[in-house]
């Protein structure tokens, strides 16, 4: 069984368009994060969640938004799509006590024409 | 921005032991080292974290230095399937993972 899983795994629009990515755990977490691969592969965390606290990295355009259903789940919203949105998106879980290993998922390759 | 410094790249006969060094100098007292791999087109994976001992598992050790200055990854033997981007990770434990990647190593096993 896949521990965390995002759909689509690849994902083409236009311009201006707003976009969902959908995320699902199963490992029973608490905390659920949103990265960005950009095409230089740096990867860079946008949220942190939990179902106490959003922790948004500063560098976020308001855009973005993660919501959450229910634990298990963390979508990413994306509005107004604009090209150097282009990149790899990556969602990962975690427990939220102490140091311990993040889960993260095979990522969706965001394509804005 | 990241805190750790490693090389680009490094190469590595398959079989053979894959070091793969990084220095942390300004890391803090309640600060952990962690270190994920990246194989092509896949999700980030973890591999090992430490605090101030030496730690083992099943895919690698983790040696840090006395004054937790450096560290260094061991793959005992590597193999072709361990070609990816090692990174290694500065945090501290609270309060989730929100794990900052800085460039990391590309290493490429050599058969």
């Amino acid at each position: 069984d896949t521990a965390v899983s995002q759909t689509p795994k690849y994902l083409v629009t236009q311009m201006g368009n707003d976009k969902s990515i959908k995320c699902e755990q199963n490992l029973g977490h608490d905390t659920m994060y949103w990265y960005k691969q950009d095409s230089k592969k740096f990867l860079k965390i946008m949220f942190s969640y939990n179902n106490k606290e959003l922790i948004i990295n500063e560098t976020v355009p308001n855009r973005f938004s993660p919501k959450s259903p229910d634990k298990a789940h963390l979508n990413l919203h994306i509005n107004s799509l604009e090209l150097g949105d282009s990149a790899v998106y990556f969602c990962a879980s975690s427990t939220r006590q102490g140091p311990t290993e993040a889960f993260f998922g095979q990522g969706t390759r965001l394509t804005v024409v | 921005d990241a805190k750790t410094t490693q090389p680009t790249s490094m190469d590595c006969a398959e079989g053979r032991a894959a070091n793969l060094p990084c220095n942390h100098s300004t890391i803090s007292g309640n600060e952990y080292v962690y270190w994920y791999r990246q194989i092509h087109s896949q999700g980030p994976q973890y591999i090992i974290h430490g605090l101030k001992n030496n730690e083992t598992n099943e895919m690698a050790s983790l040696i840090i230095t006395e004054d937790r200055k450096s560290s260094t990854l061991i793959l005992p033997h590597a193999t072709l399937r361990d070609t990816a981007v090692y990174y290694c990770i500065v945090e501290s434990g609270n309060a989730g993972n929100m794990l900052t990647f800085g460039g990391g190593t590309r290493l490429m096993v050599k058969p």
